[in-house]
């Protein structure tokens, strides 16, 4: 079965700093990985998949996720962080059909 | 392109009642599925429907069930309500005929509390 395990369920950074939202999956056969942000109140909203056309996948908000085969890992990234960018992220793998296994999230809080 | 929409965003019921939510994908799109999400279990996948057919089901009892009619609009039921079944029940849509089939889109979800 596929899953995914994110790494720290809170992270806090400053405003500015990088952001580094960890991830790392479970999967027989080649994933397909994706990231999801959830504000409160909200559904989900993609950010950006991994589907193999390219190991480096640029998302939306500035934020990208590399996938290392090596390492199982598929970590988002964000070079400054705004503090519009504070909310739940949510990692995920497609498993069978359109079914999505998803993290337990990590919620962001960019302080001042 | 409208998004995808659900009904009711809230629903206060007792236990024991019924209770029924609606989703209406984004247009063309023939898979739906239905995702609860609570502080203890977080995300976990319940059923899809593809084309008026349930294709997937999650580990969820009997209680828990749903359909999808010829336009794609889907509902899903809880019967025999409990306290447990407080969450946020969000549904998602996606397209085969798109390159980007593996995307779902997600709608706002409905909040549903068991008093």
């Amino acid at each position: 079965a596929q899953s995914v395990t994110q790494l720290g369920s809170h992270v806090s950074v400053s405003e500015g700093a990088l952001v580094l939202l960890r991830c790392n999956y479970s999967s027989s056969v080649p994933p397909y990985l994706f990231w999801y942000v959830q504000y409160p109140n909200q559904g989900l909203q993609l950010l950006l998949k991994y589907t193999s056309a390219a190991t480096l996948v640029k998302g939306i908000n500035g934020f990208e996720a590399e996938f290392k085969k090596s390492e199982t890992s598929f970590h988002l990234t964000k070079p400054s962080a705004h503090m519009s960018d504070a909310a739940e992220y949510f990692c995920a793998v497609r498993g069978t059909a359109s079914k999505l296994t998803f993290g337990t999230g990590t919620r962001l809080q960019v302080t001042l | 392109k409208a998004g995808v929409t659900q009904t009711p965003r809230y629903l206060i019921k007792t236990r024991g009642q019924q209770v029924t939510l609606s989703c209406s994908p984004i247009s063309g799109h023939r898979s739906v599925s239905w995702y609860q999400q609570t502080p203890g279990q977080g995300l976990q996948f319940l059923f899809e429907y593809f084309s008026e057919t349930q294709r997937n089901k999650g580990n969820f009892p009997g209680r828990f069930s749903g359909r999808q009619f010829s336009n794609s609009r889907s509902e899903m039921n809880v019967s025999t309500l409990e306290l447990g079944d407080s969450a946020l029940y969000l549904c998602a849509s996606s397209s085969p005929w798109d390159s980007s089939y593996n995307e779902q889109f997600f709608g706002p979800g409905t909040r549903l509390t068991v008093l």
